[in-house]
């Protein structure tokens, strides 16, 4: 079965250079999430997309933005990076669908590993 | 807010079998979630139990939901050192994030 779909799998940026990290959901799936998970820590909420529009908002920075296009696919912005924006960061896709007690089941890529030296 | 705790560390032996817990505070939890992670590797969904439900088995799985107490179970059964690996439990209200438990190392001795 078709998975979540994460590119790149690993990206070394430098300190203030930008970084666009793409997501491409599970067919038919209608929502993304995206997490951080620094070093030994557990995954952080950051924003999530459904039907195309935000849905909700986490403790994502000023200098990261996020968008989900027509075909359902999500890209993650992140610009003036820093040190500490280094960890894997997660993307998870769901569908909602119509439902008002949605079965929310995540499923999660693989991560893309973004080292900034 | 929401709040989901985990111990950190559990250490078994190759054959016994393993309970993981977790506690969570969001008396408004969907559903909740039992998610492994491997060393470098990404989050692989084990097993899911729906709000209403006290208990699902899934192979060596199994999963119990006290839902009074907020405490969630995992164990597994006949534990190989392939399980090795850190699990967290996790939450959801609904199509909302999933908040994710600090995560439980698991160590299997041979």
């Amino acid at each position: 079965a078709a998975g979540v779909i994460q590119s790149p799998r690993h990206l070394i940026k430098e300190k203030r250079e930008t970084a666009t990290l793409k997501c491409y959901p599970i067919p038919r799936h209608d929502t993304v999430y995206w997490y951080q998970q620094g070093p030994g820590q557990d995954p952080q909420f950051l924003i999530s997309f459904y039907e195309k529009m935000q849905s909700d908002k986490g403790s994502i920075p000023d200098r990261f933005s996020a968008q989900q296009f027509s075909d359902y696919h999500s890209e993650l912005n992140m610009s003036s990076l820093e040190l500490g924006d280094s960890a894997l960061y997660f993307c998870a896709s769901s569908f909602i669908g119509q439902a008002i007690l949605a079965k929310n089941i995540q499923y999660f890529g693989a991560g893309t590993r973004l080292s900034v030296l | 807010g929401e709040d989901v705790e985990q111990s950190l560390f559990l250490s078994v032996r190759e054959g016994d079998s393993s309970v993981i817990n977790c506690t969570y505070t969001d008396s408004s939890s969907t559903y909740l979630y039992w998610y492994k992670q491997e060393p470098g590797a990404g989050l692989q969904l084990l097993t899911y139990i729906f709000s209403n439900m006290d208990m699902k088995q899934d192979q060596r799985l199994t999963v119990l939901l006290n839902k009074k107490d907020k405490h969630l179970s995992l164990r597994i059964a006949d534990t190989q050192t392939g399980d090795s690996a850190i699990y967290f439990c996790a939450e959801t209200g609904g199509y909302q994030k999933v908040t994710f438990g600090t995560g439980t190392k698991l160590q299997v001795i041979p």
